[in-house]
């Protein structure tokens, strides 16, 4: 699985967008950009996947860079409830031993008021 | 449809303890993934089930054993515990669609 580089931490005034970048250079053409948060130590949950087009859901937006080697999450109004550690993992779109989740660090998001 | 339960939500065992942590899934889900997190980390696999009856270890395997009779059920085992197997664990199912589904964990402390 290529390897994911995140920010440690970062700030979002609330009501603001929330933009958590992800450098993934090393991405093979097989392999998806996932993204999951934790919510302080609750069970990682589900946001947003994307292979190169940009993504949209109810809960974020993906944008993935042409190259495919960066891609941001948006958060387009963050609020007090979206303070979590965000996760940026690569890997191959089924299951088994290829499709293991990865976790690094994360970034860890502060929503202030 | 209550997804991914686990039990305990809390457990203490003593050094050379033994315990099982259940985790259960109710959406049919031929994946399931069992992982634990240290403070302050990102989370690591231990093992991993692709159907009823077929299991295999993932990084950190050592000092657990699983298995997985029914596509609901992939209980671990810890045997002897360690201090070292303080975490969170977390178990997590997925099916077609490739996204993990996870339990809400449980803290065990070994003393």
């Amino acid at each position: 699985d290529a390897k994911t580089t995140q920010p440690t931490s970062m700030d979002c005034a609330e009501g603001r967008a929330a933009n958590l970048p992800c450098n993934h250079s090393t991405i093979s053409g097989n392999e998806y950009v996932y993204w999951y948060r934790q919510i302080h130590s609750q069970g990682p949950q589900y946001i947003i996947h994307g292979l190169k087009n940009n993504e949209t859901n109810e809960m974020a937006s993906l944008i993935i860079t042409e190259d495919r080697k960066s891609s941001t999450l948006i958060l387009p109004h963050a609020t007090l409830r979206d303070t979590a550690v965000y996760y940026c993992i690569v890997r191959v779109n089924y299951g088994g031993s290829q499709g293991n989740l990865i976790f690094g660090k994360g970034t860890k998001l502060s929503v202030k008021p | 449809n209550a997804g991914v339960t686990q039990t305990p939500k809390f457990r203490i065992l003593k050094i050379g303890q033994s315990m099982t942590l259940q985790c259960t899934q109710d959406m049919n889900h031929n994946y399931m993934y069992w992982y634990r997190q240290d403070p302050g980390m990102g989370l690591k696999l231990i093992y991993y089930s692709v159907g009823a009856g077929i299991t295999d270890k993932g990084e950190v395997p050592n000092g657990y054993n699983v298995s997985r009779s029914t596509t609901e059920d992939f209980p671990l085992r810890l045997e002897l515990a360690a201090p070292s197997q303080t975490s969170v664990y977390f178990c997590a199912s997925m099916g077609g669609g490739a996204k993990q589904y996870f339990g809400p964990g449980t803290r065990l402390t070994v003393t």
